[in-house]
């Protein structure tokens, strides 16, 4: 059974700095891997998608990449803004087509 | 942009009660999903919806849970006798051409049970 992890749980900087967030998995039989953003009370918005082939991912000021075999993924934040405050997710499909969610990163980035 | 919605945005029902919550998929998406989050807890999947039958369906999606596209828009998901422990939010999803794709979510209904 697949289960996805991510650390921290929570993080709390300054506004400017560049950020790290990890998810790891335990099943490397994935077809993607997606990172999503959620505000409190509200849905999720999804920021990034890399598939299985792929190894990295890049919008705006975020940066995603993918170590399938020893299951990994990183979101990188750069130069973080008030903004970016939001619960940072991360979700894998696996081999069963059933996405595995993993907890989130709580961030907060104060001005 | 395109999005996803859902009505209501928050429901209370007395146990036993049915629900129904509904979605407008993105309109020329294919695949539709529903997931449930309780509380403080991890988005867990529920089931997966393609060519108006169930493509996957996770072990919280039992007997008590059913899904239709009752027309070319709406996806529903009935739960027939509602629980304590049924009240989380619930996210519908969709995505286009494949189940693979970017799954864009709607906001989210709050479902109380008492």
């Amino acid at each position: 059974k697949q289960e996805v992890t991510q650390i921290p749980a929570a993080l709390s900087v300054p506004e400017g700095e560049n950020l790290v967030l990890n998810c790891s998995f335990t099943d490397s039989a994935i077809y993607n891997l997606q990172w999503f953003r959620q505000d409190p009370g509200k849905g999720l918005t999804s920021l990034l998608l890399i598939q299985s082939s792929q190894r990295e991912q890049t919008s705006g000021r975020l940066n995603a990449s993918l170590d399938k075999s020893s299951g990994r993924s990183t979101l990188y934040i750069a130069a973080s803004q008030p903004g970016d405050s939001a619960t940072y997710l991360c979700a894998v499909l696996g081999g069963s087509y059933i996405p595995t969610f993993g907890r989130g990163t709580s961030l907060i980035v104060h001005p | 942009e395109p999005e996803v919605t859902q009505t209501p945005s928050h429901q209370v029902t007395q146990m036993g009660q049915e629900v129904i919550l509904r979605c407008v998929p993105i309109s020329n998406h294919l695949y539709f999903y529903w997931y449930r989050q309780i509380l403080g807890q991890k988005v867990e999947f529920l089931v997966s919806f393609y060519n108006n039958e169930i493509s996957e369906k996770s072990e919280i999606f039992d007997d008590q849970f059913s899904v239709e596209r009752p027309d070319g828009s709406n996806f529903t998901l009935k739960i027939r006798s509602t629980k304590l422990e049924d009240s989380a939010m619930y996210f519908c999803a969709s995505s286009g051409q494949g189940i693979a794709e970017t799954q864009y979510f709607g906001p989210g209904t709050r479902l109380l049970v008492l």
